[in-house]
């Protein structure tokens, strides 16, 4: 079955600084990879997601990055912000066998200093 | 659209006692996920359920976990006989369509003293 490897496991960054977060998965069929966003005590809230047929997808200060032959993808925050500080979940799927039995890496603690 | 709703946010249970949790989806969505997360861990697929039918269970404990999502209600998570090591969050999630993106309620923090 799929595995899903997160680093680093903290990170800390000084405001206004960049960020980055990386996964490998092991799955060559997987073809989405959502990222979550998990405050302390609060609900996963999807930020960005990709799939297999784009390499780059960006929203505002984030974007995601997929290299399929490495089997990697990465998170990019630039510009943080204190409230950037949360956990952050990469996660990976087949959509073929069930889009939403998604395989979640360990989470990185991101904390921004101001 | 009040987004997913589980109940209750906090369940607090002794060993051997039942626990059942339960997860209302957005209106108009008719896929439910149960995840568990331990602390400091993500997030482990359990059941993934439409009205009435389990699609897939890979994730569930063979044993004193189940799972059912009826024609009228909420999907309901039931634990029995529950131990220590059932401490976790379990949160639901729930899509429109099989493919679509999923969307978390706030879950619900089980404690087995």
């Amino acid at each position: 079955g799929e595995n899903v490897e997160q680093h680093p496991s903290t990170l800390s960054v000084q405001e206004g600084d960049s960020a980055v977060i990386k996964c490998t998965y092991s799955d060559s069929a997987s073809n989405y990879f959502p990222w979550y966003k998990q405050e302390l005590g609060k609900r996963p809230q999807l930020i960005i997601d990709i799939r297999s047929n784009v390499g780059e997808k960006k929203d505002q200060r984030i974007a995601v990055t997929l290299n399929k032959t490495a089997k990697h993808f990465s998170l990019h925050i630039t510009e943080t912000q204190p409230e950037d500080s949360a956990v952050y979940f990469c996660a990976a799927s087949n959509e073929i066998q069930g889009a939403q039995k998604l395989v979640f890496g360990q989470g990185t603690r991101l904390t921004i200093n101001p | 659209n009040a987004g997913v709703m589980q109940n209750p946010r906090h369940l607090v249970r002794r060993r051997g006692q039942e626990a059942r949790l339960r997860c209302s989806p957005m209106k108009g969505h008719s896929h439910v996920y149960w995840y568990r997360q331990l602390p400091e861990e993500g997030l482990k697929f359990m059941v993934y359920l439409q009205k009435e039918n389990i699609i897939d269970e890979s994730g569930m404990p063979k044993e004193r976990f189940s799972a059912e999502f009826p024609k009228e209600g909420p999907s309901i998570l039931r634990i029995q006989q529950v131990v220590r090591g059932d401490s976790a969050a379990y949160f639901c999630a729930s899509s429109p369509n099989r493919g679509e993106k999923l969307f978390f309620g706030s879950g619900t923090q089980l404690s087995v003293l």
